[in-house]
This record gives C-alpha cells, structure tokens and sequence, in this order.
C-alpha cells in the first residue's frame, strides 16, 4: 500500500491566524487529492479537492498541489476555533482513497 | 438528504464473537466502500461495491471478514470470529460515481472493541 504522511500534530495556532497542513505522498500515480476535517466522533466531511499543480481557493480554504515534489498542503486563513479539528489527507488513483494518519489543528481563542 | 448512516455507533463484543455492522448509503449512491481505522494508524481501504458487485476487496485483511451488499442498497460487513486485533473504527462511504474527482461521503464510523 503507497503511504501518505501527514505530521500528526497537534498544530497549534492562535485565532485569526493561518494554518497550514501538510502532506506528502509517495505513489506518482495518484492524480487527485482530498482534504477531510473530522471532529472528535464525527463523520469525515470534505472541505475540497485538488487534481492540478498549483493552488485552488474556496472561501477560507487554499489547497495547493505540487506533482514534481509530491507535496500537497491545504491552508486556513483566519483560523477560528471552530476549525479545531483532524485534517485528513488521502491521494486516489482510482476510485479508492489511500489515507494520512491525520494532523489534529488546535486553534486557540 | 439523509447522510451515510452506520449502526451501531459501538460495540463491544468477545474474542471469538460474530459482529455485523451495517451501511446505509446515501439513496441514490451506487458506489459503497469500507474502510476501517485500526488505533493510531490512517485510515485504510477494505472493499468497494459497486450496486451488488464487489469492485474490489483487495483490502479485506482475511477470510474473517465478509461484506454483502445485497439488492445494491445497504451492506453488511461481518466479522466471525472477531480477533482482538479487528478493534478499530470501521468506515462507510458511498459515491454517486466511481470517478478521480467524485467525493466520497463518509458515515459517522462504528467503532468496535474486541475483548
């Protein structure tokens, strides 16, 4: 099974700040890339996806997409404690969804 | 539009035990996958249905698991006999399509606990 490595944190940043989250993948194959936050018990719910080189913006929400460097990174500007929550990171090449580990983002009022 | 919907939400079951868990997609989603998240480790693919059809069950970690999706709506996943070692929290998701770009909708998990 190719790996997706995300730091596990906790990443720590203060309201109103951006965070940013990180994930590299090792299988060139993979061609689109998804970022799922999770609270604590809950389902994991999409906040984007990304499948070109370069950056792609939704609301708060930049994911950015490097193939040479295998490198994909999602990030959140102004930051609210509602974000407090896992980021999961997961590649696909098919139809199925090779996972991070997850980076739990703490943001502190 | 109700979500991917798991029961039970927990169980707690015997070495030896049989579990069965089960998935109610999103109406509509010929897609079904289960994944499952072992403590501490990512979350992992096991199987993909597509209506009745198994796609692909490469990730189904031994014979002690068998998932049905009978008449292409909800699916089952049993495990018998359960092992310590099934403990984990174990995923639903369901797609209108199969595609690259097509979102998955995941249920809320349910985490089982072998004794």
């Amino acid at each position: 099974q190719k790996e997706v490595e995300q730091n596990s944190g906790p990443l720590s940043v203060p309201e109103g700040a951006i965070a940013s989250l990180n994930c590299t993948y090792s299988d060139r194959g993979s061609q689109s890339f998804f970022w799922y936050r999770q609270y604590s018990g809950k389902s994991p719910e999409l906040i984007m996806f990304i499948y070109s080189n370069g950056d792609k913006e939704d609301g708060r929400f930049t994911a950015q997409l490097n193939k040479a460097s295998q490198y994909v990174s999602l990030l959140i500007r102004d930051s609210q404690p509602s974000d407090s929550a896992t980021y999961l990171c997961a590649a696909s090449g098919t139809y199925k969804y090779i996972f991070g580990t997850g980076t739990r983002l703490k943001v502190l009022a | 539009e109700a979500g991917v919907t798991q029961f039970p939400s927990h169980s707690v079951i015997e070495k030896g035990q049989t579990v069965t868990l089960r998935c109610d997609p999103i109406s509509g989603h010929d897609n079904l996958y289960w994944y499952r998240r072992v403590m501490g480790k990512e979350i992992k693919f096991l199987l993909h249905f597509v209506k009745e059809s198994k796609q692909d069950e490469s990730g189904m970690p031994n014979n002690r698991f068998l998932a049905e999706r009978t008449g292409g709506t909800y699916s089952t996943l049993k495990v018998q006999p359960a092992e310590l070692e099934d403990s984990g929290v174990y995923f639903c998701a369901s797609s209108s399509s199969g595609g690259l770009l097509t979102e998955a909708f995941f249920g809320q998990g349910t985490r089982l606990t072998v004794v």
